[in-house]
């Protein structure tokens, strides 16, 4: 099964309305990256918090990190229609020492003009 | 500088057949990773080489492979193509290995199998 797990898998707003994105894992880890992907498309970076921080900002977004409960939310604010992606968390599982990224299946977002 | 860049962007191929993709990491990044996306799946990691060495592995069947040149390309294949093979295949490429370091992704090859 999936290391993450991102709620809700969809997600629709209207532009200016804020987006919050969860993620949930199941073993430990060392960091724990967010990334979006537009339609079909490679995906590209959006923040990595590791497993000390419990905060992190990149312009309109703020990632939170809890590890006492296995889970992180991405937030968004004043949404653009731009922000219309698929976005995902991915960890790197350690299962017996070996660096596994492990992604989740994703939220869907789509924003209205 | 330029963005990791894949080859070919589409490719059509049909059961049995092998097919070979390739990655061009950004310059100076030393890792290269493999995924397969799938509706079904989602993203799963295939595996990650670092300086010309398979670092780390996904739960993959043999007939996934792949090697990593001197200039950091990399290379993956598929032999004995099955329909379930088809996908979007990104690569990514970072600094460091092991997960460290962020990984920046390529456009992704469209592979399908008939």
């Amino acid at each position: 099964s999936q290391q993450g797990e991102e709620d809700p898998q969809a997600l629709s707003i209207q532009e200016g309305e804020n987006a919050t994105m969860n993620c949930s894992y199941k073993t430990s880890i060392n960091n724990l990256q967010w990334y979006r992907q537009n339609s079909g498309r490679g995906l590209v970076h959006l923040i990595l918090i590791r497993s000390n921080e419990r905060e992190k900002h990149s312009g309109r977004l703020r990632v939170t990190l809890d590890t006492s409960k296995k889970s992180s939310s991405l937030l968004i604010t004043a949404s653009r229609a731009a922000d219309t992606a698929s976005y995902f968390c991915a960890t790197d599982a350690l299962p017996g020492g070996s660096y596994i990224p492990t992604f989740g299946r994703g939220t869907s977002l789509i924003v209205h003009p | 500088k330029a963005g990791v860049t894949q080859t070919p962007r589409y490719l059509i191929k049909t059961r049995g057949q092998q097919v070979t993709l390739s990655c061009s990491p950004i310059s100076g990044h030393r890792s290269v990773s493999w995924y397969q996306q799938t509706p079904g799946q989602g993203l799963q990691f295939l595996f990650e080489y670092f300086s010309e060495t398979q670092r780390n592995k996904g739960n993959f069947p043999g007939r996934f492979s792949g090697r990593q040149f001197s200039n950091s390309r990399s290379e993956m294949n598929v032999s004995t193509l099955e329909l379930g093979d088809s996908a979007l295949y990104l690569c990514a490429s970072s600094l460091g290995t092991g997960g460290t370091d962020t990984q920046y992704f390529g456009p992704g090859t469209r592979l399908t199998v008939l």
